[in-house]
């Protein structure tokens, strides 16, 4: 079965401070997203990748950064977290671009409080 | 902005009734997908219909598409207490990425 999984779950961070997500999907997809979630807001795109080694800025990349160091892996890194990140942060993997290929196979997110 | 959104932030319903769903979006597209959020699990997909589909259909869950008004609905019959979640819309237009709406809250009582 399709899988996405995220590390850490759960995590609080002090502002200012470096904080990395961790993505694996074990679908053999080419693409992998990060998407924030907030409430009001939905699901909004950070950073998104097609292969390994190379990343994409998303809708709202500010204050991230990504790394695709292998087709099953997708990290997010903040740098220097900050209040406004708080949030819960999701990986996903496809198999193919666009919404009409296919679905988002979702992991079940990281909540990240900035303090 | 977002592309596409749902119409109602918050619906409240009891067990064994009927639900709708309805989602306007901005642009031409070749498909749209709908996705259920259940607290503390990350989205997964329902439906997903195409610009040259009408109807689509997937147990209790029906999809409309009206590309003419740029608008979907998700229609839940009989619905069950672990029906309830957050819905999604999500489309994007010829080659460019997926856009979720704000999604829509779902309640189902006993």
């Amino acid at each position: 079965e399709a899988a996405v999984t995220q590390s850490p779950r759960s995590k609080v961070a002090v502002t200012g401070g470096k904080v990395t997500l961790s993505c694996h999907q074990t679908n053999n997809h080419d693409y992998m997203y990060w998407y924030r979630q907030d409430t009001g807001h939905g699901l909004r795109l950070i950073h998104y990748s097609y292969v390994a080694d190379s990343t994409e800025k998303g809708d709202i990349p500010d204050g991230y950064k990504a790394s695709r160091p292998s087709q099953e892996n997708f990290s997010l890194i903040l740098e220097l977290a900050s209040l406004s990140q708080t949030a819960v942060y999701f990986c996903a993997s496809s198999g193919d671009w666009g919404p009409n290929t296919g679905q988002l196979y979702f992991g079940e997110g990281s909540k990240l409080t900035v303090l | 902005s977002q592309l596409a959104e749902e119409n109602l932030w918050a619906l409240s319903v009891h067990e064994g009734e009927s639900v709708t769903v309805n989602c306007s979006y901005k642009t031409s597209i070749t498909a749209l997908q709908w996705y259920r959020q259940k607290s503390g699990e990350g989205p997964a997909q329902l439906i997903l219909i195409r610009s040259n589909e009408r109807e689509k259909r997937n147990g209790r869950l029906r999809a409309t598409l009206d590309t003419s008004s740029q608008s979907s609905s998700l229609s839940i019959t009989a619905t069950r207490c672990e029906d309830t979640a957050v819905y999604f819309c999500a489309t994007a237009g010829t080659g460019s990425k997926l856009s979720f709406g704000k999604g829509a809250k779902l309640t189902v009582s006993p």
